[in-house]
């Protein structure tokens, strides 16, 4: 499968622990992108790399939420001291450097599975 | 980014066309109108992408008029397996990365 591929599926964890999470992009694809998804609402942007850098982060990425991508391929995001508020789908997505524009595909992006996340 | 808006849900048999109109009426010149599908417990997924007049791949066509404030995704004889929700972004295309706004999108349920 050359997919994007998360790990785990799912988590569920107790207020106040740590967890981390894991995306492997298109080996390909040298931007990768987190978002979470709440039931009943569209994924929301948290952050974006392009290789290893951390090129954009949203409002909704607290100081408790960290994200790395150290050689450019795969990503972590993690959350310290979890809240029962962070309890979501958190979603990856990979697209590569040069997005088909011609075919009508600029801004295609592929998205994993995601990981559900669950904070008692 | 120029907001839109769809209708919640929307019902149809087996066989049917669909079409889900999206509204957004403060589309940018350089913005281009596109539309995602996901599954329950999956992520989104691509089907379709245009700037005007109509657009058609073996998934879907999509229909924008000449003022290109709104669209409509049409669905060729919907299937049990197009149940899902549907998403329509307003973007530039820019060619370069550029983070996608969802809005809460359309739930589609297709039954018999």
């Amino acid at each position: 499968d050359t997919g994007v591929s998360q790990d785990p599926r799912h988590k569920i964890t107790k207020r106040g622990q740590n967890v981390t999470f894991r995306c492997d992009p298109i080996s390909e694809h040298n931007r990768l992108y987190w978002y979470r998804q709440t039931l009943g609402q569209g994924p929301e942007f948290l952050t974006y790399f392009q290789n290893e850098a951390q090129l954009e982060k949203s409002r909704l990425l607290s100081d408790r939420f960290s994200a790395e991508r150290p050689k450019g391929s795969f990503s972590t995001l993690e959350i310290q001291r979890t809240e029962q508020g962070d309890s979501a789908m958190y979603l990856c997505a990979s697209s590569p450097k040069n997005p088909g524009l011609a075919g009508g595909r600029g801004n295609e992006q592929f998205f994993g599975p995601g990981t559900r996340l669950t904070v008692l | 980014l120029a907001k839109t808006t769809q209708p919640i849900s929307m019902d149809s048999y087996e066989g049917q066309e669909v079409n889900i109109t999206c509204s957004h009426n403060n589309i940018a010149t350089n913005d281009y109108i596109t539309w995602y599908q996901q599954f329950p417990s999956q992520g989104p997924r691509f089907i379709i992408q245009g700037y005007k007049t109509k657009v058609t791949n073996e998934v879907a066509s999509l229909f924008i008029p000449a003022d290109r404030k709104s669209s409509t995704l049409s669905l060729p004889r919907v299937s049990l397996s197009d149940t899902a929700v549907y998403y329509c972004l307003v973007g530039a295309q820019t060619g370069t990365a550029s983070k996608l706004t969802f809005g809460t999108g359309t739930r589609l349920q297709v039954t018999l």
